[in-house]
């Protein structure tokens, strides 16, 4: 089967920094993606990775670690617009195609 | 400038009626995505296509169908038989490893 785990909330104060985990399970991997998604809006690529390690990229940074089927995403310096909801997909080996976690609802408060 | 084009932003279809959401790009991108987005469920995958006249099965293609005529186009018919087809649909192209997708910015798609 396939399975992507991530917490459904989490609630941070601007200025702080917030960890949001990743785990999964999948048939096949080809990389690990990271997206931003706004309330009604599409999401947008935050980040990519498919060696083990952390990659940075401003106030965002990601990590994978492929045996341990885990990833986590990190935010530095919240702003109020960071609030948004987060989604973490797998690519599998058949057609590229992504599979989704049912994503973070982060809230940055004052 | 190069995009993923849906149309339309909203969408109101009565009940036994079919209804098509089109999906356009000028990205050259071969391969080209449907999702459905519920609250609380993250993204599921509808059909896939990799080329042009081919396109396969995602994880809840029931009561959906798609074509590819075209390289720039992959437009989705909501049937009937779709039970729940209230939903905001998303499109999406790829044609890169490294930066996964590129997002349309989806139709919400209500039944009245």
């Amino acid at each position: 089967g396939q399975n992507i785990d991530q917490p459904t909330e989490m609630t941070a104060t601007e200025g702080a920094i917030v960890q949001i985990n990743c785990t999964y399970q999948t048939s096949g991997f080809n990389g690990l993606f990271w997206y931003q998604q706004h309330a009604g809006e599409a999401p947008t690529f935050l980040s990519y990775n498919v060696l083990d390690g952390l990659e940075e990229k401003g106030r965002f940074s990601s990590f994978l670690s492929r045996s341990k089927g885990y990833s986590y995403l990190l935010l530095k310096e919240l702003q109020m617009k960071d609030s948004a909801s987060y989604l973490c997909a797998v690519r599998s080996n058949q057609g590229g195609k992504l599979i989704f976690g049912q994503g973070t609802e982060l809230s940055v408060k004052p | 400038d190069g995009g993923i084009t849906q149309s339309p932003k909203y969408l109101f279809r009565k009940e036994g009626q079919n209804v098509t959401l089109s999906c356009e790009q000028n990205l050259n991108h071969d391969a080209m995505y449907w999702y459905r987005q519920d609250p609380g469920q993250g993204l599921r995958l509808i059909y896939y296509s990799q080329i042009v006249n081919d396109f396969q099965k995602g994880d809840i293609a029931e009561g959906y169908s798609v074509s590819r005529e075209k390289k720039e186009s992959f437009p989705l018919t909501v049937t009937s038989a779709q039970k729940n087809p209230t939903a905001f649909y998303l499109c999406a192209s790829s044609n890169s490893t490294r930066y996964g997708y590129t997002f349309g910015s989806g139709t919400r798609l209500t039944v009245v």
